[in-house]
């Protein structure tokens, strides 16, 4: 499975836009990237997942070069409550993956 | 989407003692996976459970360590037997999304074990 590298931490205002870049640069071919984001005392809520280019959802955008050898995941205008730990994924996209989760990226968003 | 229950949410045990945790799905799904997350540390895989054979443990988890059930399709069990202070972590439940293949996992709120 391929290896993820993240910021350990962030720091960021309210209202303000943020960027989480993830590298994977041993991705293989048939894994897709996938990113989770886990509030203290819950377990991960999937965010969302790309193959390639661009994807975007109500709650984030997902941004993948060509090489796909990173990703990077935009939160648009955070508030408070995206004060969370996210984590990059890198895995096969398949009813019987075992995604492995990284250290993750604390964020923290202040007034 | 699928819904996850655990029993207990959080519970204090003794040394040497076992605790069976308890996971509920609200719709029929193959696979089960079993995470433990210590205290400021990421998730790791301790195995997955698959309905009608014995489940599959990662390096670093044994059977005798970590028996797991999956009677059916909607449950599964963990025990964390003979525990020891080693063993205080949050354990975690989680199933792949059911229906097409997406990948996107979904997870309970979590057992947290605390052991004395």
């Amino acid at each position: 499975l391929a290896k993820t590298t993240q910021p350990i931490s962030m720091d960021s205002y309210e209202g303000q836009e943020v960027n989480i870049t993830c590298s994977h640069n041993n991705i293989a071919t048939n894994d897709y990237i996938t990113w989770y984001q886990q509030f203290p005392s819950q377990g991960p809520r999937f965010i969302i997942q790309g193959y390639k280019t661009k994807v975007t959802n109500e709650v984030a955008s997902l941004f993948i070069p060509a090489d796909r050898k990173s990703s990077t995941l935009s939160l648009p205008r955070v508030s408070l409550s995206d004060t969370a730990v996210y984590y990059c994924l890198v895995g096969a996209n398949s009813g019987y993956s075992t995604l492995t989760f990284g250290k993750g990226t604390m964020l923290l968003v202040s007034p | 989407s699928a819904v996850i229950s655990q029993k207990p949410s959080r519970d204090i045990c003794q040394r040497g003692t076992s605790l069976t945790i308890q996971c509920q799905v609200d719709s029929q799904v193959t696979m089960m996976f079993w995470y433990r997350q210590q205290p400021g540390q990421s998730l790791t895989l301790i195995a997955t459970a698959n309905q009608g054979s014995e489940a599959t443990y990662e390096s670093g988890f044994v059977i005798d360590k970590f028996p797991i059930s999956r009677p059916n399709l909607t449950f599964s069990t963990l025990t964390v037997s003979n525990m020891s202070p080693e063993d205080s972590s949050i354990y975690l439940c989680s199933v792949e999304a059911p229906g097409p293949l997406t990948g996107e996992l979904f997870f309970g709120e979590g057992s947290r074990l605390t052991v004395l």
